[in-house]
């Protein structure tokens, strides 16, 4: 069984650009939720897709939005990037159902993104 | 809000040691904590996980303990090797429904053989 591939592994943007950032999660999966992980702040909870809808939201700007498609697969952008933006990004996906149990969460290898 | 402390922030131990790893919650909604292990350069991946039902939980090494009461609950690892050098998240997650879990800080494990 294939785990949660991100895509791109690495990135480097500048400063005012907008990014894209892919993740597949695991198949039957449909929560995926993605997380920034830096140094200084650790492993920060930015948003959650369950079934194409956005569940919840973490204490980041707008302009970190998502979105997630009919086969579970999500993506999260950026825009107007600043230099803290600079982070790994990490995507996880969890249960066939999203049931209130199910929360064990498996996590794809991220994206790096560096914005110079 | 929601928040998880995690200490120590780095552990060094020799092999064959014992090390412990302890974290606390501060939502008393909270009833499911894995604990992640992150090796340089790769993804978190689960350990062990243990729900608010249960105080205790054993992997063959690995052993978790919950204390709702105080809202805190540790990593024990015996017999320490050195692949278990790694850096490892506490977190925790209310099961609303839907994924989220606040991560502890981190604690950069190095086993010395």
């Amino acid at each position: 069984k294939a785990g949660v591939t991100q895509t791109p592994r690495y990135l480097i943007k500048t400063r005012g650009q907008q990014v894209t950032l892919s993740c597949s999660p695991i198949s039957g999966h449909r929560s995926v939720s993605w997380y920034q992980q830096t140094p200084g702040q650790g492993l920060q909870f930015l948003f959650e897709y369950f079934s194409e809808t956005q569940r919840n939201k973490g204490n980041f700007p707008g302009r970190f939005s998502g979105r997630q498609f009919s086969n579970s697969r999500s993506e999260m952008n950026v825009s107007t990037l600043e230099l803290g933006d600079s982070a790994l990004y990490l995507c996880a996906s969890s249960s066939p159902t999203g049931g209130l149990r199910d929360t064990e969460a498996f996590f794809g290898q991220g994206t790096r993104l560096t914005v110079v | 809000g929601e928040n998880v402390e995690q200490h120590p922030s780095t552990l060094s131990v020799q092999e064959g040691d014992s090390a412990v790893i302890k974290c606390t919650y501060s939502d008393s909604a909270s009833n499911y904590f894995p604990w992640y292990k992150q090796e340089l350069g790769k993804r978190p991946q689960l350990i062990i996980d243990i729900r608010s039902n249960v105080g205790e939980k054993k992997d063959q090494r690995i052993a978790v303990t919950l204390n709702k009461t105080a809202k805190h609950f540790s990593l024990h690892i015996t017999e320490t090797q050195p692949e278990d050098s790694a850096v490892y998240f506490c977190a925790a997650s209310k099961n609303t429904g839907f994924q989220k879990l606040v991560f502890g800080t981190g604690t950069r494990l190095l086993v010395s053989p």
